[in-house]
C-alpha cells in the first residue's frame, strides 16, 4: 500500500545549523506530498507542499523538492530556529482521478533546536 | 475563520464505557476527516465525509465506532465498549472540498485514556 517512511527522531541541533529530515515514499500513482508541522501544545498546520516532480515548496525557510526518480520529499533549512522546534510529519495524497484523498502521514520527526 | 474544534480536549473512561467526541470544522469546508494518532506515530485516517456523505472508512475503523456528520456540518465519532488500545489522540480536520489538492486544518484533538 501507499506508506510514507520518515527518518528517525528525535533530532537535535543548535541554533543556526542546517537541518534535513529525510522523507520517501511509496505509491501507485502520482502523489501530491506535503510536510505538516506540530508545534508543542497545538494542532498540525501545513509546512509546505508539492504537487508534481520537480516541483519545490517553500515556507518560513524551509524547503522540499519533489524527486521522483528518487521517491523523496526531503525537508531542508538552511539556519534552524528554537522557535522551530516541533514535530514534523511527511505526508501524501494521491491524486484526486485516483478516487482516494485522504492523507497518509510517516511517523513523525521530533526536532529541538537548543540556543 | 475560528478553526476546527474538538471538544472534548481529554476525555478518561473505564474500559467497556462509550465515548462521543466532537467536531466543529470551519464552517465553509464541506470536508471533513478524522485520524487517529498513537504515541510516536503519525494519524491515522479513520473516516471522512464530503457533506453528510461518508465517502471513505479505514479498516481501522472497526464495528465499535462510528462517526456521522448528519446536517453537514459539525461532526461526532463515537466509540462503543471502549478498548484500552484505543487510547489515542482523535484528530479532525476539515478541508474545503472542490479545490486540487487544498490543505487539511486540523484540531488540537481529543485525547482519550481508557482505563
Amino acid at each position: 500500500g501507499d506508506s510514507v517512511t520518515q527518518m528517525e527522531g528525535p533530532v537535535t541541533l543548535s541554533e543556526e545549523a542546517f537541518l534535513t529530515i529525510n522523507c520517501t515514499y511509496t505509491a501507485t500513482g502520482y502523489p501530491s506530498l506535503f510536510w505538516y508541522v506540530q508545534y508543542p501544545g497545538e494542532g498540525l498546520q501545513l509546512l509546505l507542499k508539492a504537487t508534481k516532480a520537480d516541483d519545490k515548496g517553500s515556507n518560513k525557510g524551509f524547503e522540499a523538492t519533489y524527486r521522483k526518480e528518487t521517491t523523496s520529499f526531503h525537508l531542508e533549512k538552511g539556519s534552524v530556529q528554537v522557535s522551530d522546534s516541533a514535530v514534523y510529519f511527511c505526508a501524501l495524497a494521491l491524486s484526486p482521478n485516483s478516487g482516494n484523498t485522504p492523507l497518509v502521514f510517516g511517523k513523525g520527526t521530533r526536532l529541538s533546536v537548543i540556543a | 475563520d475560528t478553526g476546527v474544534s474538538q471538544n472534548p480536549r481529554h476525555k478518561i473512561t473505564k474500559r467497556g464505557q462509550n465515548v462521543t467526541f466532537r467536531c466543529d470544522p470551519i464552517s465553509e469546508h464541506n470536508r471533513l476527516y478524522w485520524y487517529r494518532q498513537t504515541l510516536g506515530q503519525g494519524p491515522e485516517f479513520l473516516t471522512y465525509f464530503q457533506n453528510e456523505a461518508q465517502l471513505e472508512k479505514s479498516r481501522l475503523l472497526s464495528d465499535r465506532f462510528s462517526a456521522e456528520r448528519p446536517k453537514g456540518s459539525f461532526s461526532t465519532l463515537e466509540i462503543q465498549r471502549t478498548e484500552q488500545g484505543d487510547s489515542a489522540m482523535y484528530l479532525c480536520a476539515s478541508s474545503p472540498g472542490g479545490v486540487l489538492n487544498s490543505p487539511l486544518h486540523f484540531g488540537n484533538g481529543t485525547r482519550l485514556t481508557v482505563t
